[in-house]
């Protein structure tokens, strides 16, 4: 059964550094989606990605977030400078069609020292 | 701000008997409803999908919906202890916000053998 696959599975970085989270989408999906959810505390949206751009974004995805699909498989979180409240599980998701069921990756998990 | 809540619970139900989780949502312009289900450490799970009115379901899980309410609830009947996690209400927001997905803070099960 196809599924979202994301690496690496756990990330340990310094305060202020860059880091890239990588995921691949279910091949024949359209819309991507990276979340996060901090430790112990609900998933949260972070921004939605079609036909190579960002559809929707909510406010804790600021100008230290990009995201970006660099092929035809993989999509592409990047944080510019890590902050200690930025450690949490990120989740990628797609979906084949807006509105639908959207389906997750198994997450990485980011600790920023 | 549009919100999804749930009880937090826990919830415990002995094995067998029927597990009732709620959900209440503010956007009333909201369009597609999600249940996840998340063990532990682990991403979630997608279980029901609806976008109708009325009652969806699949083998031992329904999903109802009421957009007047603005209520959906998920029903687990012959409830097994790997139900055992915690349930998570998804909403698809309304409008132009259509890529958006909220998440409520999930209701934990128990099932108790």
């Amino acid at each position: 059964e196809p599924e979202v696959t994301q690496t690496p599975s756990h990330q340990v970085t310094q305060m202020g550094q860059e880091v890239i989270l990588r995921c691949v989408p279910i091949s024949n999906h359209l819309y991507f989606y990276w979340y996060r959810q901090i430790l112990g505390q609900k998933v949260e949206f972070l921004v939605s990605f079609y036909n190579n751009e960002i559809s929707e974004k909510s406010e804790i995805f600021d100008d230290q977030f990009s995201v970006e699909r660099p092929d035809g498989s993989n999509f592409t979180l990047k944080i510019r400078s890590t902050k200690l409240e930025d450690s949490a599980m990120y989740f990628c998701a797609s979906s084949e069609a807006k509105r639908n069921e959207q389906f997750f990756g198994p997450g990485t998990r980011l600790t920023v020292l | 701000q549009k919100e999804v809540e749930q009880n937090s619970g826990p919830l415990s139900v002995p094995e067998g008997a029927i597990a009732s989780l709620n959900c209440t949502y503010s956007d009333r312009g909201s369009q597609s409803f999600f249940w996840y289900r998340q063990y532990s450490g682990k991403s979630p799970e997608l279980i029901m999908f609806i976008y109708s009115n009325g009652d969806k379901e699949d083998g031992r899980f329904t999903a109802q919906l009421n957009k007047a309410s603005q209520y959906v609830s998920l029903l687990i009947r012959d409830s097994q202890p790997s139900d055992s996690a915690t349930y998570l209400c998804a909403v698809n927001m309304g409008g132009t916000s259509y890529d958006k997905v909220i998440f409520g803070p999930g209701t934990s099960l128990s099932v108790i053998p």
